[in-house]
């Protein structure tokens, strides 16, 4: 299966600063890649799929980006709203499979 | 408005059985694929298991292989998660996904809330 290796596990990040997100792929998922964010105490919401195309209802300071194995995922400008574990997740090969996540805390 | 609800999560001891059920509203819901994705306490995301809108592609974690089957009733709009062998590494939250597409590979643009299956003796 491949493997999901998000990094940093932890980010600290002041409001109204950037986040970048890191995920690798152990082999090419060409774009079959999307981020998913999930606040305490409730269920993951779809944030990108297709490696770059923004969800419903999430703004446009959220962007990704990438192909194959290496992939970013940047907020422009955090908010209080953002801060939240964020995941991705692969579903070019079977079994779809998530990183570990990781955490956008405040600093 | 897309709505997925879970049930049938609860205590239960190893090596017993227990079926999760999925009851979706507010979009067709013999039009897309459908997953099971679990969280154990404190952890991360896994998949569990996927089926395409017709169940003629069917796939699972194989961490629950031979162990979970994966069903829907489209008729009734019903999801189901039958687990069989239960361990305790099992427990988890368990949720339901709307898949973006009929394809069983896909991303999940909709979850249900979630529920809980505690393996414990």
């Amino acid at each position: 299966e491949i493997v999901m290796t998000q990094s940093p596990a932890t980010l600290s990040v002041s409001p109204g600063e950037r986040a970048t997100l890191s995920c690798r792929a152990s082999q090419s998922v060409y774009s079959n890649l999307a981020w998913y964010q999930q606040k305490p105490g409730q269920a993951p919401r779809l944030l990108i799929y297709g490696a770059s195309t923004r969800a419903t209802g999430f703004p446009a300071r959220f962007s990704g980006s990438g192909s194959g194995t290496e992939f970013t995922l940047t907020i422009s400008s955090l908010q209080s709203e953002d801060f939240a574990v964020y995941y991705c997740q692969q579903y070019n090969n079977w079994p779809p499979t998530f990183g570990g996540g990781t955490k956008v805390e405040i600093k | 408005e897309v709505q997925l609800v879970e049930s049938g999560g609860g205590l239960v001891q190893p090596g017993r059985s227990l079926r999760l059920s999925c009851a979706a509203s507010g979009f067709s819901f013999d039009d897309y694929a459908m997953h099971w994705v679990r969280q154990a306490p404190g952890k991360g995301l896994e998949w569990v298991s996927g089926i395409s809108w017709n169940s003629g592609s069917i796939g699972y974690a194989d961490s629950v292989k031979g162990r979970f089957t994966i069903s829907r009733d489209n008729a009734k709009n019903l999801l189901y998660l039958q687990m069989n062998s239960l361990r305790p590494e099992d427990t988890a939250l368990y949720y339901c996904a709307k898949g973006r597409s009929t394809g069983s590979l896909e991303s999940s643009d909709y979850w249900g809330q979630g529920t809980l299956v505690t393996v414990s003796s």
